[in-house]
């Protein structure tokens, strides 16, 4: 089955600065990747998405990035503000007669003012 | 209602209780997921949901957990004889995706067990 693994652990960020979270995943049949931001006590969510048929998306300070041949992916965060911190979770999913998400371990994010 | 909607948000439960857990998914959403997320870990398939088709309960831990979705809507997630390793969020989800489709998933706020 698909495995997902995720890094760092912990990031700690100025705010202004970037951050980057990287993924690799096992399967290369896997086709869609979200990212989903999940504040302390609160329902992850959506925050950015890429299929395998693109090799990088952006929405304002998000974008990521698709390594297929690698099977790697990575969120870019520019300008990082407090509002930022979170821990975030990419996901891999290799549909098999549905969306079946597998998560990384997630990544805390630390933005300093 | 706006969003997926989950209760009890907290749950305790002495071992060996049989637990259950509500999912209110968003209204015409065909799709519905439990997960399970343990502490510091990302979210874990447990079941998925296709109207009241339950078509993958793969990740279901043991025998002694059971989810229903009887009409294609509201979905419980039932835990036997609970015991310490349950302890966890059960987040459920729902979605507009079907079949090969991809889309965003939408979480509730979770039920968080802790069994004693």
């Amino acid at each position: 089955g698909e495995n997902v693994e995720q890094h760092p652990s912990t990031l700690s960020v100025q705010e202004g600065d970037s951050a980057v979270i990287k993924c690799t995943y096992s399967d290369s049949a896997s086709n869609y990747f979200p990212w989903y931001k999940q504040e302390l006590g609160k329902r992850p969510q959506l925050i950015i998405d890429i299929r395998s048929n693109v090799g990088e998306k952006k929405d304002q300070r998000i974008a990521v990035t698709l390594n297929k041949t690698a099977k790697h992916f990575s969120l870019h965060i520019t300008e990082t503000q407090p509002e930022d911190s979170a821990v975030y979770f990419c996901a891999a999913s290799m549909n098999t007669g549905f969306q079946k998400l597998v998560f990384g371990t997630g990544t805390r994010l630390l933005v300093s003012p | 209602g706006a969003g997926v909607s989950q209760s009890p948000r907290y749950k305790v439960a002495k071992r060996g209780q049989d637990v259950a857990l509500r999912c209110d998914p968003i209204s015409g959403h065909v799709s519905l997921f439990w997960y399970q997320q343990a502490l510091g870990q990302g979210p874990e398939f447990l079941t998925y949901f296709q109207n009241e088709a339950q078509l993958d309960k793969s990740g279901l831990p043991s025998d002694r957990f059971f989810a229903e979705r009887p009409e294609g809507s509201v979905s419980t997630l039932k835990i036997q004889r609970t015991q310490q390793e349950d302890s966890a969020v059960y987040l459920c989800a729902s979605s507009l995706a079907r079949g090969f489709d991809t889309g965003e998933l939408f979480f509730g706020e979770g039920s968080r067990l802790t069994v004693l």
